[in-house]
């Protein structure tokens, strides 16, 4: 079983969607969750950051981390053709080294 | 664009050869991390430097070694290349030593035939 497991999709989505991508992982020493964002042909970026358990929202995009359950969501609401992209959830444990990326979902939006 | 610049871009080696990949990262960033992307094995990480130490190890193969240098750039070298090895090879940069906020470069596209 891998340490972190996310669907590749493809998830595809009229434009205004919203929009829910999710990972589980078994490492329940994690303590940082993220979200990126890599467009073809592009190295990935950083989308948000979350400490331990909890929401946090940036914009149209939403983190919620349940450690209970050991599961990760990111919403984007109000899709755009522009957040056409793979989405790749990440976790490290405490003091942030090693990360681990979940395999990404490849989302499209269509105008 | 992140501020991690990555040379080159692309590479096509043959077999049994070797290559360097070069990373200069962020400007004040003192760690630099590499990460070898492949469609069956999704992002896996490789190793860290910081400030010119090894300060991580990930699943990095023996045939491949890194060093940060005193200016902060750093180099992938890769050796007795075998057809699985292609892949993209991404570095990524952060201030501090762990990784959760870290910057990545476009990374370079290696092929070996």
């Amino acid at each position: 079983q891998k340490e972190v497991e996310q669907d590749p999709g493809p998830l595809s989505v009229p434009e205004g969607a919203i929009v829910s991508l999710n990972c589980t992982y078994s490492n329940s020493a994690f303590q940082y969750f993220m979200w990126y964002r890599q467009y073809s042909r592009k190295g990935p970026e950083l989308l948000m950051y979350t400490y331990s358990s909890g929401n946090k929202e940036d914009g149209r995009f939403t983190a919620q981390v349940d450690k209970s359950s050991k599961y990760i969501s990111l919403f984007i609401r109000d899709s755009q053709p522009s957040d056409s992209a793979t989405y790749l959830c990440a976790m490290a444990n405490t003091g942030g080294f090693k990360t681990i990326f979940g395999a990404g979902t490849r989302l499209f939006v269509k105008a | 664009d992140s501020g991690v610049t990555q040379t080159p871009k692309h590479l096509i080696t043959a077999t049994g050869q070797r290559v360097t990949l070069r990373c200069s990262p962020r400007s004040g960033d003192l760690s630099v991390y590499w990460y070898q992307q492949s469609l069956d094995q999704g992002l896996q990480f490789l190793i860290q430097y910081y400030n010119g130490e090894e300060r991580a190890k990930g699943n990095i193969l023996e045939r491949f070694s890194a060093q940060q240098f005193p200016d902060l750039h750093s180099e992938l070298n890769l050796s007795s290349l075998e057809l699985g090895d292609s892949a993209l090879y991404f570095c990524a940069s952060s201030v501090g030593q762990g990784d959760t906020e870290a910057f990545f470069g476009q990374g370079t596209r290696l092929t070996v035939v």
